[in-house]
């Protein structure tokens, strides 16, 4: 059991906008710890896409963005495109575990 | 360009010991907090360890609190894991990850990781 929670899955055609929600708890996004979204290819390491909540590193492309309210936040991409198949983590900081923690994983299926 | 490179991987029985290492290139490795982050067979990213810049400064995950010990040799840009005491459930991909920011920052840079399996 993950301490921030993804849907398993999502999916969308070609085109369209998908959301990935990240619900946490008063001690890790609720307490206002940034949260960060990496995008995974199977068979290759992590790669982060969004940090700081909203903040995209150079070279990922404008139709990927991040947002935060609460105790959750979400990653967004507009535009899907086939090389968007691929499984997604958020991640931020919990204080009572004093560590880094992820969300399960959410694999996206573009139809 | 930055480049992490774990090894030290194996095959190892349960309640034996195995130590991973990561190499690190192409930034000013004392500058940085390291992370070893591990992934199941089919599962998802489990956060393990962190140790920041000089290596007094070292957090934990619970399910592995007590048997891994996490270390750095700046002299040699490398980092540890040395793991104690292993289970079946320490079956995983190893990744070391750079860490950008503070405790609540995020791994910008990873390496391929090096695989653990923990088998009679």
């Amino acid at each position: 059991q993950s301490v921030l929670t993804q849907p398993p899955s999502v999916s969308g055609a070609p085109g369209q906008r998908v959301t990935i929600s990240c619900t946490g708890s008063s001690s890790n996004i609720g307490a206002g710890y940034d949260v960060h979204w990496y995008q995974q290819i199977p068979g290759t390491a992590p790669k982060v896409l969004i940090y700081g909540d909203t903040n995209r590193p150079s070279g990922v492309p404008a139709r990927f963005s991040g947002s935060k309210s609460g105790t959750s936040a979400s990653l967004a991409i507009t535009g899907l495109q086939a090389e968007d198949e691929a499984d997604y983590y958020c991640q931020s900081y919990d204080s009572s575990l004093s560590g880094s923690v992820f969300g399960g994983g959410t694999r996206l299926t573009v139809l | 360009q930055v480049q992490l490179v774990e090894s030290g991987g194996g095959v190892v029985q349960p309640g034996r010991s195995l130590r991973l290492s990561c190499a690190a290139s192409g930034f000013t490795f004392s500058n940085y907090g390291l992370h070893w982050v591990r992934q199941a067979p089919g599962k998802g990213l489990e956060w393990v360890a962190v140790i920041w810049y000089e290596g007094i400064n070292k957090d934990y995950g619970d399910s592995v609190k007590g048997r891994f010990t996490i270390s750095r040799d700046n002299s040699k840009n490398t980092m540890y894991l040395q793991m104690n005491s292993l289970r079946v459930e320490d079956t995983a991909l190893y990744y070391c990850a750079r860490a950008r920011g503070d405790s609540s920052g995020y791994f910008d840079f990873w390496g391929q990781g090096t695989p653990v399996t923990v088998s009679s």
